[in-house]
């Protein structure tokens, strides 16, 4: 099974504050990479879906590059909001030992107003 | 928001019973998943479908069963409940495989095993 990690596992900013947050995983086989956002008590919501060397996707404030011969990802926040508190969990597509997408176990954001 | 339920929502059962999670789609998606939720860890798949009676086990698949009859439903069960079970589980669903599709997630059954 391959291990993906998050870094940090919590952080806490002020609003206003830009942020980032790192995703390692294993570079060998690798397809794809998924960012996902998770509010309390709701369901996790798809962000990005990221596979080639260099990818870079926006969704308003926020937005995800990918490295995939070291192995990480960043999510990079501007300007960040209380709304954008939440956890964000990435997720590694590999083949070989595991065909399936695996989690990472997340950045738990919390935005101060 | 995807049309995906989960039935029940929450349940509390006692050790050795059997339970069934439902997961019902209305998206006509052809892979559909079963993961859960601990603390201390990420979402962890237990196991998935990728087309009707299509199965394959996941990271965590010991002691679950999944069935999938219809392209709609997917089935979740515990054979003999244990309470290292309890847990909070999501299903999920993609129109494809899911390299490059996202995953679609239903609202999660709490599950407490006594």
């Amino acid at each position: 099974i391959l291990n993906v990690e998050q870094s940090p596992q919590s952080l806490h900013v002020q609003e206003g504050d830009s942020t980032n947050f790192t995703c390692s995983f294993p570079s060998s086989n690798f397809y794809a990479l998924h960012w996902y956002r998770w509010e309390t008590a709701k369901s996790p919501e798809a962000l990005f879906v990221m596979t080639l060397n260099g990818d870079e996707k926006k969704k308003g404030r926020i937005s995800a590059t990918l490295n995939t011969k070291e192995g990480y990802s960043y999510l990079y926040i501007k300007g960040s909001q209380p709304e954008d508190s939440a956890t964000y969990l990435c997720a590694a597509y590999t083949q070989g030992g595991s065909e399936k997408l695996v989690f990472g176990k997340g950045t738990k954001l919390t935005v101060n107003p | 928001d995807a049309g995906i339920t989960q039935s029940p929502r929450h349940k509390v059962t006692e050790t050795g019973t059997p339970v069934t999670l439902r997961c019902h789609q209305t998206e006509n998606h052809r892979y559909m998943y079963w993961y859960r939720q601990d603390p201390g860890h990420g979402l962890r798949l237990i196991h998935y479908s990728y087309g009707v009676k299509d199965t394959d086990k996941g990271e965590v698949s010991d002691g679950y069963s999944v069935s999938r009859s219809k392209t709609e439903d997917f089935l979740l069960t515990l054979e003999s409940a244990t309470s290292s079970q309890t847990s909070v589980y999501f299903c999920a669903i993609s129109p494809a495989s899911g390299a490059y599709n996202e995953q679609f997630f239903g609202p999660g059954t709490r599950l407490t095993v006594l």
